[in-house]
């Protein structure tokens, strides 16, 4: 089964509106973190935005929140106010485990193309 | 503070022969994670390694090996290079473990041929 799963394989918005991107997870470690990277065509991977499981309140970093539904396993993030530039690749991401057992690593979904229409 | 710095940022090999990719974490960081992307597979994780230690490893052949400086630099290698290893390495370096934040270089683009 996927740990990660993004619905969305790309999006079309029009510039200045805000657009959800989805994220679902499963995972049965109840210590656990999700991460928004974005991806331009550049290649590297520009962390946005985190959100621990055990965090009440949602993560929200500028134009980036994180609207976190932990009963529903779900992370997705929310651009407001979309610009031009954040036409790119989205990738929600997953660690499970503690770091203490060395079992840490960043396991990713298929991404979202996002496309900001001018 | 300079970021996580990737070298080459190019590569193109033949079958058969290795390659050494290397990352500088961003100063301070001593957890350095690699990762294969490739359109197929999408991203996956190779092996993260702190304080000279590999403390993780993904589901790769031996083939892909890796090691880390005391200077917290990490070098990663593939032997025997198959055209299915044609892919954009990334690593990432995070400050004690993959906390909070997970900050990735620029990525080596290693074409088999």
């Amino acid at each position: 089964a996927q740990k990660i799963t993004q619905t969305q394989p790309g999006m079309f918005v029009q510039e200045k509106e805000a657009v959800t991107l989805d994220c679902t997870y499963d995972t049965s470690d109840p210590s656990y973190g999700l991460f928004w990277y974005k991806q331009p065509s550049s290649g590297e991977m520009i962390f946005l935005i985190y959100q621990g499981s055990y965090d009440q309140q949602n993560a929200t970093e500028g134009r980036y929140s994180l609207n976190f539904q932990k009963a529903r396993k779900s992370a997705n993030l929310v651009i407001s106010a979309s610009q031009l530039g954040d036409s790119a690749m989205y990738f929600c991401a997953m660690r499970e485990g503690l770091p203490d057992f060395g079992n840490e690593k960043l396991t990713f979904g298929t991404g979202t193309r996002l496309t900001i229409i001018p | 503070k300079a970021g996580v710095t990737q070298t080459p940022r190019y590569l193109i090999k033949t079958r058969g022969q290795q390659v050494t990719l290397s990352c500088s974490p961003i100063s301070g960081h001593r957890s350095v994670s690699w990762y294969q992307q490739t359109p197929g597979q999408g991203l996956q994780f190779l092996f993260e390694y702190f304080s000279e230690t590999q403390r993780n490893k993904g589901n790769f052949p031996g083939r892909f090996s890796g090691r880390q400086f005391s200077n917290s630099r990490s070098e990663m290698n593939v032997s025997t290079l198959e055209l299915g290893d044609s892919a954009l390495y990334l690593c990432a370096s995070s400050q004690n473990r993959v906390n909070t934040e997970a900050f990735f270089g620029q990525g080596t683009r290693l074409t088999v041929v």
